[in-house]
């Protein structure tokens, strides 16, 4: 296992359509992170797993989104009726919390950029 | 959420060093982290440091965190061409959050 995987890398969609992403983590990896990107800031937090559970959620994310993860392994990330605002790099991480340490180390994936037209 | 900030722009000479700057305002921050990010690509992960620490070097980097200030800095040695790039400092606190500045640009010229 090299890291973190993002699928697809580019999608471009018409306004209104429904898009899903998908994260593969680093396979030990228990938490599963997902960010949105847009130019010339850093990441946003909109949401994460611990295992299959979705323990927050960022006031971003709203209910036009949709993230899971089944089997506590990869994730999906659903964008339902898309806007043009929508149009960002959505970036999925994963990271291995120490229970011994508060240290935890996110790793990122390439992302997935998306235009919505 | 809690605000990092940074620079926008660093312009720098090829072999020169760079000092990158953040500022954060999270005083119960656990770990302080430095990521690069390449056009078109996600983040990479550069170094660390823990909130009770000043200093830590690795190979070319060295991170300095002043607590009191709530200021954190990069310091890349010896800049090559290959270091251009954006440059993210984030937050951690204990409540499992990460919070990104909106990043340096590091421009390096030959």
């Amino acid at each position: 296992d090299t890291g973190v995987s993002q699928d697809p890398r580019h999608k471009i969609t018409k306004r209104g359509q429904n898009v899903t992403f998908r994260c593969d983590p680093i396979s030990e990896h228990n938490r599963l992170y997902w960010y949105r990107q847009t130019l010339g800031q850093g990441p946003e937090f909109l949401t994460y797993f611990q295992n299959e559970a979705q323990l927050e959620k960022s006031r971003l994310l709203s209910d036009r989104f949709s993230a899971e993860r089944p089997k506590g392994s990869f994730s999906t990330l659903e964008i339902q009726r898309t806007e043009q605002g929508d149009s960002a790099m959505y970036l999925c991480a994963s990271s291995l919390p120490k229970a011994s340490s508060s240290r935890e180390t996110q790793y990122f994936g390439p992302g997935t950029r998306l235009l919505v037209l | 959420g809690e605000d990092v900030e940074q620079s926008l722009f660093l312009s720098v000479r090829e072999g020169d060093s760079s000092v990158i700057n953040c500022t954060y305002t999270d005083s119960s921050s656990t770990y302080l982290y430095w990521y690069k990010q390449e056009p078109g690509a996600g983040l990479q992960l550069l170094t660390y440091i823990f909130s009770n620490m000043d200093m830590k070097q690795d190979q070319r980097l060295t991170v300095l965190l002043n607590k009191k200030d709530k200021h954190l800095s990069l310091r890349i040695a010896d800049t090559q061409t290959g270091d251009s790039a954006i440059y993210f400092c984030a937050e951690y606190n204990n409540f499992n959050k990460f919070y990104f500045g909106s990043g340096t640009k590091l421009n390096v010229k030959p």
